[in-house]
C-alpha cells in the first residue's frame, strides 16, 4: 500500500486559495488518490478522487502531474468553515480486488483565520 | 436520505466489559469499513465487508475484536474485556461498491474504557 506524506499543518485566511499538496512517490499502476476533509468530533467527509491530470467539483480541484507521484488539493476562495483535517489517500480501485484498504495519515489541519 | 448512523454515540465501559456497536449503513449499499480513530491520529483500518462476507479484517488490532454482517447491512463491532487502550472513537463508513473510494461516515461512537 502506498504511503502518502503530507504537512501537519497550514494557515491561511479568509478569501485565500489554499493548496495542500501530498506526496505519493510509491504509487502503483491501479491507485488512485482520494481527499477526505474531517471536522472536530464528525466522521471524515469524501472530498475529490482523480487518477491522473485534473478533476474538478463544486468543492475542490485535485491536480496530478503526470509521474502521479504527488498531488495537490486545491481549495478556492476558503472560509472559516473550512477549518479541518484534510486526508490525502491512494488506494487500489479494481472493483474484482478484495484489498479496498486505506491508508491514513495523520492528514493536514488547516486553519483558516479571519 | 438518511446517512450511516452508530450507537451509541458514546460508551462508557469499564475494563474487562464487552461492547457492542452498532452501525447502520446507508441503504443499499455494498461495502462497509469499520476505523479506530485515537485522538490526533487519522482513522486506522479495522475491518471490511463486502455485503456479508468479511473479505479483510487484517486491522482487527487482537482477537477481542470481532465484526460482523450477517445480512449484509447492519454490522456490529464487538470487544470483548475492554481495556484501557480500546478507547478511541470507532467510525463505520459504506460505500455503494464499483470503482471509488468514495465512503460515507457516521458520527462515530466515543469509547472509554476506565
Amino acid at each position: 500500500l502506498a504511503k502518502t506524506t503530507q504537512p501537519i499543518s497550514m494557515d491561511s485566511y479568509e478569501g485565500q486559495e489554499v493548496n495542500i499538496t501530498c506526496s505519493h512517490n510509491n504509487i502503483a499502476t491501479n491507485d488512485y488518490i482520494t481527499w477526505y476533509q474531517q471536522f472536530p468530533s464528525q466522521g471524515p467527509r469524501f472530498i475529490i478522487q482523480g487518477y491522473k491530470t485534473k478533476v474538478t467539483n463544486e468543492v475542490a480541484s485535485l491536480f496530478i502531474p503526470a509521474d502521479r507521484k504527488s498531488s495537490t488539493l486545491s481549495l478556492p476562495r476558503v472560509s472559516l468553515s473550512d477549518t479541518a483535517v484534510y486526508y490525502c489517500l491512494v488506494g487500489d480501485m479494481e472493483v474484482a480486488g478484495n484489498n479496498r484498504k486505506l491508508i491514513w495519515g495523520l492528514g493536514t489541519s488547516l486553519a483558516v483565520n479571519p | 436520505g438518511a446517512g450511516v448512523s452508530q450507537s451509541p454515540r458514546y460508551k462508557v465501559a469499564k475494563r474487562g466489559q464487552d461492547v457492542a456497536l452498532r452501525c447502520d449503513p446507508i441503504s443499499g449499499h455494498v461495502s462497509l469499513f469499520w476505523y479506530q480513530q485515537a485522538l490526533g491520529q487519522g482513522p486506522e483500518f479495522l475491518t471490511y465487508f463486502q455485503n456479508e462476507a468479511q473479505l479483510d479484517k487484517s486491522g482487527l488490532p487482537s482477537d477481542r475484536f470481532f465484526a460482523e454482517r450477517p445480512e449484509g447491512s447492519v454490522s456490529t463491532l464487538k470487544i470483548q474485556r475492554t481495556q484501557q487502550e480500546d478507547s478511541a472513537v470507532y467510525l463505520c463508513a459504506s460505500s455503494p461498491g464499483g470503482r471509488t473510494h468514495e465512503q460515507y461516515f457516521g458520527p462515530g461512537t466515543r469509547l472509554t474504557v476506565t
